[in-house]
Formats: structure tokens, sequence, C-alpha cells
């Protein structure tokens, strides 16, 4: 059981905005910045949005990241078929002294 | 070009033991904290350890404390991941991922390909 929540799923057509969600506690996303992270099928994890919603150079800007209180989300717009991934969120946790993932999402484009 | 390449994974027998390393290039690898995170066989993503900069700080998750060691050489720049008394719920992709500066609270912005532990009988 992950310490952070998320949907097990997402889908969306090509075009279409999905967001997908990440739910915490205090002790991590209401006291730190989240980051979200994409994993490809069969690669490694890809940094994807950093400090709740700063996008790393090369990140297209159909992704944007927002975090209110304990939770945070992730936006995809102008959803394309490269898209079709896993996607984590992660936060510092200061109770468990280490990094904290949530259980993922898989986004399926239709 | 930061390049992260991990080596070491294999297949063990429970109670076993293995190290991991992680080759790091196109960094000045002492300035940036490091993390070992792992995934299990269709399943998501979990932290191991951290380590700052200098060696001088590590934390470990609960499932791996006791048992694991995280350690660098910056002459080297190789990252290691020492792990003993193994279990077959550390059967995983054990990845390196590099911190996106000094600080412990520092995103991975580089990950590396990942190395296969498979802990079995």
């Amino acid at each position: 059981q992950s310490v952070l929540t998320q949907p097990p799923s997402a889908s969306g057509t090509p075009g279409q905005r999905v967001t997908i969600s990440c739910s915490g506690s205090s002790s991590n996303i209401g006291g730190n910045t989240v980051n979200w992270y994409q994993q490809l099928p069969g690669t490694a994890p890809k940094l994807l949005i950093y400090s709740n919603n700063q996008r790393p150079s090369g990140v297209p800007d159909r992704f944007s990241g927002s975090k209110s209180g304990t939770s945070a989300s992730l936006a995809i717009s102008g959803l394309q078929s490269e898209d079709e991934a896993d996607y984590y969120c992660a936060a510092w946790d200061d109770s468990l002294k280490g990094w904290v993932f949530g259980g993922g999402t898989k986004l399926t484009v239709l | 070009e930061v390049h992260l390449l991990e080596s070491g994974g294999g297949l063990v027998q429970p109670g076993g033991s293995l190290r991991l390393s992680c080759a790091a290039s196109g960094f000045t690898f002492s300035s940036y904290v490091m993390n070992w995170v792992r995934q299990a066989p269709g399943k998501g993503l979990q932290w191991v350890s951290y380590i700052s900069g200098s060696g001088s700080s590590t934390y470990y998750a609960d499932s791996v404390k006791g048992r694991f060691t995280i350690s660098r050489d910056n002459s080297m720049k190789t990252l290691y991941l020492q792990m003993n008394s193994l279990r077959a719920e550390d059967t995983a992709v054990y990845y390196c991922a590099k911190g996106s500066s000094s600080g412990y609270i520092s995103p991975s912005d580089y990950w590396g390909q990942g190395t296969l532990v498979t802990v079995s009988s």
C-alpha cells in the first residue's frame, strides 16, 4: 500500500485533457513539494514535473502540475498517443525521512 | 551528457548478499545527492535509500533498514548498494537516480536503466 494515493488508471482520447490526482498527508505533500514521473513501457522513469509545477527542459507545456494542501494533480492537455505511460507522484516524507511514491496511474489513450 | 549505468544484479538465494554499483558520468558526481529506487515486477516505484554528496548522510526505507547499506566513492564516481539478508520481496529492478542538487529534498532528474535482482531458491 502506497503512502501517496493515485487512481490506478485514467484514459482519454487524442486531443482531450486528462488529470491525475495524488493525495497525501501533512508529513509529505502538505509540507513538501511534489514531483511527477513518467514511465513509458519498458523504460526507466523520467522526471516530468518538479517543485509542484515546474517542467524540466524538454518537457512539453502540455504537461502541468498543481498542489493544494495535501493533494496534487497532474494535467495533460492535447493528449497524444505517445503519452500512454505510467505516471507516479512523489514527495519527501518528513516523518519517514524518505521519498514516498504514489502507486502509479496507468494512462491509456483510446 | 549525464549517464548512469547500474550493474551487479542477478539471481541470489534467500539470505544471500549482492552488491549493486552505479557508474556515473557527465556531471560533478560529488556535488549531487543520489538515491536507489526499486520496482518489483509489475508493481510501482519504491524508494530504497538516499546518500548525500559527501556520503556523510544516509537514509533508508524501513523495509531495508539494517540489511542494505548505501555508499559512494566520489573519486571513482560510483554509487553502491550492499544488500544483505535478501528476501523474496526484494526481487525488483533497482534504479540509481541522481538528485537535481545537493539538497536532500531534490527530485531525481536522471535515472539509470536499472539492474534486475531476483531472490529465489
